[in-house]
């Protein structure tokens, strides 16, 4: 069963407006959520996490939001940029099992100059 | 240079071959773990490990087995490879104190 999900396989944004990307998990022992972004030909890299302490966190352009009771996290670029367009994974660990990472299916970020 | 290398970058191999692919990494981080990523299913994990000592299975480890030389590094072989193991397979480190994993380049594999 798919734990994390990330029900939009692409989106497409104009650069400067907002990009919100969306992940869903099923598993209430998730503690920690994590955004990576890829890039062809290369491993993800990490860029944004947060603690399921809080409800956001924010760095630069990247802020990230968690709804614990709807069990939905997203990603808001704002202003988006060329730069940006990846595959943008969401990933969640749980403490109980090790700090696994468990990844959603991707989204596909294209923005638009 | 880069924290976390991954060897070969691509390789075609033909069903039935055993095939080894290596992680180094000079972060000092003593978890290691190896995914691989198929279109639209994300990255799945394969095996991971916290110090030389120990390995454990992910979710996707049938056909698959790791070796932990030594701390900075961690290889994955497939000892009689298969078609549905044509994937991305990516290695990734951890800190101690940190749930963030840090990946290497990737390796291609195309098994015919």
């Amino acid at each position: 069963d798919q734990q994390v999900k990330q029900n939009s396989p692409s989106l497409s944004v104009q650069e400067g407006r907002i990009s919100i990307l969306n992940c869903d998990y099923t598993n209430s022992m998730f503690d920690y959520f994590l955004w990576y972004k890829k890039y062809p030909a290369e491993g993800p890299t990490f860029l944004i996490s947060i603690s399921s302490i809080k409800d956001k966190n924010e760095d630069g352009r990247f802020t990230v939001f968690l709804n614990k009771s709807a069990k939905h996290l997203s990603l808001h670029i704002v202003p988006s940029q060329p730069g940006d367009s990846a595959v943008y994974f969401c990933a969640a660990s749980a403490e109980t099992s090790g700090s696994r990472l468990t990844f959603g299916e991707g989204t596909q970020l294209t923005v638009n100059p | 240079d880069a924290d976390v290398t991954q060897t070969p970058r691509n390789r075609i191999t033909k069903t039935g071959k055993r095939i080894m692919l290596e992680c180094s990494q000079t972060k000092g981080h003593d978890r290691m773990y190896w995914y691989r990523q198929d279109p639209g299913l994300g990255l799945r994990l394969i095996y991971y490990s916290f110090d030389v000592k120990d390995i454990n299975k992910g979710e996707i480890s049938d056909g698959y087995s790791v070796s932990r030389q030594a701390q900075a590094k961690f290889s994955l072989s497939l000892e009689s490879a298969i078609p549905n193991q044509t994937a991305l397979y990516f290695c990734a480190t951890r800190g101690p104190s940190t749930d963030t994993q840090y990946f290497g380049p990737g390796t291609r594999l195309t098994v015919l």
